[in-house]
């Protein structure tokens, strides 16, 4: 299958900093991906969808100011979790697909972000 | 109501048994659907994609029933290996994935 590689797969920040993760599709052109977050067994919860060049549709009740989606070229989408507090402490995980609706997502390793 | 809902179990079921798990979505226009599955800690991996007349795939059977708006997936002679949380996937719109809960999974010895 198609590979998506998300950096870095383990990320430790104090409270207050910024974290940049980035989400690259390896071997296809992503034109549309997604970024979710994972809570200690619980499902993914999308936090927002972006298409390449265009800005990034968040999800109800995420704050854009705070989760910073960039989405510049078809094979790279990052997220910025901008001024970090211990509750965003979580797994982030990013997906990316080629469009059509019949197509998997192909995910990212996953973000493990711990806020202190 | 949830976009997309699963009973999260646990299901505790020992080998070699039967196990089959349901997952229903409230959009009536959702377009396609997929099981995923996701071992602890690990990114979700494509189990099998679920179309309309069904299919097949060795050990695993989904099933789609657009007129109750769930899908399924039946597991035969299940393995150990099997145990982790199972995700149903339901595109809707503008290509937007959403996951159910999830249903875990424990195959026991």
């Amino acid at each position: 299958g198609a590979v998506v590689s998300q950096h870095p797969s383990r990320v430790i920040c104090k409270s207050g900093t910024s974290v940049k993760i980035e989400c690259r599709s390896l071997d296809f052109q992503a034109t549309t991906m997604f970024w979710y977050r994972q809570f200690p067994k619980q499902s993914l919860m999308l936090m927002a969808t972006s298409n390449e060049g265009s800005k990034a549709t968040y999800e109800q009740g995420v704050e854009k100011d705070k989760f910073l989606i960039n989405h510049a070229s078809l094979t790279l989408s990052t997220l910025t979790v901008t001024s970090a507090h211990p509750e965003d402490s979580s797994f982030y995980i990013c997906s990316a697909t080629w469009g059509t609706a019949n197509t998997e997502a192909f995910f990212g390793q996953g973000t493990r972000l711990t806020v202190v | 109501r949830k976009e997309v809902e699963q009973d999260p179990g646990p299901f505790n079921v020992p080998e070699g048994a039967t196990v089959a798990f349901n997952c229903t979505y409230s959009n009536s226009a959702s377009q396609s659907f997929f099981w995923y599955r996701q071992d602890c800690r690990k990114e979700p991996k494509l189990l099998m994609s679920v179309y309309s007349s069904g299919n097949e795939d060795g050990r695993f059977t989904a099933q789609l029933n657009r007129a109750s708006q769930y899908i399924s997936l039946l597991i035969r002679d299940s393995k150990l290996s099997d145990s982790a949380t199972y995700l149903c996937v339901v595109v809707s719109g503008t290509y937007k994935y959403i996951f159910g809960t999830g249903t875990r999974l424990k195959v026991l010895a």
